[in-house]
């Protein structure tokens, strides 16, 4: 079975470090981009960045350029993403999800909450 | 930045109703990037329709997807009780990837 883990849900303080990951099983790692979408409370989707793990080559939305670390482990076949300094508009669930076909997410993880609060 | 606006923002319908929602993008967009997807409240989404009109695994054909340039279509011809849901729609032909706002298909 294809699927996508994610790591459990993190409870930080602002100006803390965060890295959440994204573990593929069942299908080639290496080979599929894998993106991330953050879905802050109550509201829609955003389209964060993606990655492909074979090389790691990573590309991001201009919204979160600067703000966010994509990176990848392929020996592992895990995606992460990272924050160096969290401020509390960070708080999300933040999905990875994988590229398929021509650039539609066809396997979600189940996300990971992230609640950024003094 | 090719920006998707949904409409309408909810949709009030009763089982068994037809519920088209609408996608249309600020610049024209190649069918082949344009996907559905579905998301239940506590739910990561889910895929329904990818290149503008195909199902994606396991989506029955209740859902279907048409349309082209800026203007695309979800139709469910008979809403069935799982079938309310939020429902967004993407674009995937340029190099950033846009969410429209989402559409609420709610019980009625």
């Amino acid at each position: 079975e294809v699927q996508l883990v994610q790591s459990g849900a993190e409870v930080k303080k602002p100006g803390e470090s965060l890295k959440i990951s994204c573990k593929g099983s069942g299908y080639s790692f290496p080979t599929y981009w894998i993106a991330w979408v953050r879905q802050m409370p109550g509201k829609g989707l955003e389209w964060m960045g993606i990655i492909y793990p074979g090389d790691s080559d990573t590309r991001y939305s201009p919204s979160f350029q600067g703000q966010v670390t994509i990176s990848a482990d392929k020996s592992i076949s895990t995606a992460y993403l990272q924050w160096r300094s969290l401020k509390a508009s960070d708080t999300a669930i933040y999905y990875c999800a994988r590229r398929g076909g021509q650039g539609y997410m066809d396997v979600w993880g189940k996300g990971t909450t992230v609640t950024v609060s003094s | 930045e090719i920006v998707l606006t949904q409409s309408p923002g909810t949709l009030s319908l009763s089982p068994g109703e037809r519920a088209t929602l609408s996608c249309r993008a600020s610049q024209s967009v190649s069918s082949t990037y344009l996907a559905w997807y579905q998301q239940k409240p506590g739910q990561a989404p889910r895929l329904l329709i990818y290149a503008a009109s195909s199902r994606a695994t396991g989506i029955p054909d209740r859902f279907s997807g048409s349309g082209s340039g800026t203007d695309f279509t979800l139709t469910i011809s008979r809403l069935e009780p799982e079938d309310f849901a939020v429902y967004y729609c993407q674009q995937y032909g340029s190099s950033l990837w846009t969410f429209g706002q989402g559409t609420k298909v709610e019980i009625k």
